[in-house]
């Protein structure tokens, strides 16, 4: 499975947008592009997933790049709550998923 | 609700005391799977059970134990716990359709502590 690069962290005022970039240069064709968070040790929470359409749903959207090396994960009006670790993962069936370090995301008020 | 429940959230125990943590979802999901989660290193697969007696190994499953005698249920089973073993452990599942992908659906955790 293809690997992911996330920044570690990154801040968002509250209400603003939230865009997290994702570089997955070697990502293959039947590779999807996952997103999940974590928040402080809860268990990982489902976001969106995509192959190359950019998708989205109650939660997020999700924009991939043409040539699908990289995607943005837009959660369009951050609270508090979404302050998390949120993963994007890249892999064929959405079942194996290896999770990377992620990147921290805060929301301030 | 539709949901995974972890037993127990919470355990300390000794150097090689068996313990088993179990693992259960009402989604009627095929896909079971453990995880451990340990700082700066994110969260490892252990095993992962396709159906009803059908497991795999996943990307660290020396010292671990599954067993899928039912569809609901997937115990991970600690047969000599070591030190090395204490970690954050989460259990997940999804549906499994051939062409289709689905969200994994992740348990609450169980802390796990071995002195």
């Amino acid at each position: 499975d293809a690997k992911t690069t996330q920044p570690t962290s990154m801040d968002c005022a509250e209400g603003r947008a939230a865009n997290l970039p994702c570089n997955h240069s070697t990502i293959s064709g039947n590779e999807y592009v996952y997103w999940y968070r974590q928040i402080h040790s809860q268990g990982p929470q489902y976001i969106i997933h995509g192959l190359k359409n950019n998708e989205t749903n109650e939660m997020a959207s999700l924009i991939i790049t043409e040539d699908r090396k990289s995607s943005t994960l837009i959660l369009p009006h951050a609270t508090l709550r979404d302050t998390a670790v949120y993963y994007c993962i890249v892999e064929t069936s959405g079942s194996r998923l290896t999770f990377g370090e992620g990147t921290q995301l805060t929301v301030n008020p | 609700e539709a949901q995974v429940t972890q037993n127990p959230r919470y355990l300390i125990t000794v150097t090689g005391k068996k313990l088993t943590v179990t693992c259960s979802q009402n989604m009627n999901h095929e896909y079971m799977s453990w995880y451990r989660q340990d700082p700066g290193l994110g969260l490892r697969q252990i095993y992962y059970s396709m159906n009803v007696e059908v497991t795999d190994k996943g990307d660290v499953p020396e010292g671990y134990k599954v067993s899928r005698k039912e569809k609901r249920n997937f115990p991970l089973i600690l047969e000599s716990p070591s030190p090395n073993q204490t970690s954050l452990y989460f259990c997940a599942s999804s549906p499994l359709v051939t062409g289709v992908r689905y969200e994994q659906y992740f348990g609450p955790g169980t802390r796990l502590t071995v002195t």
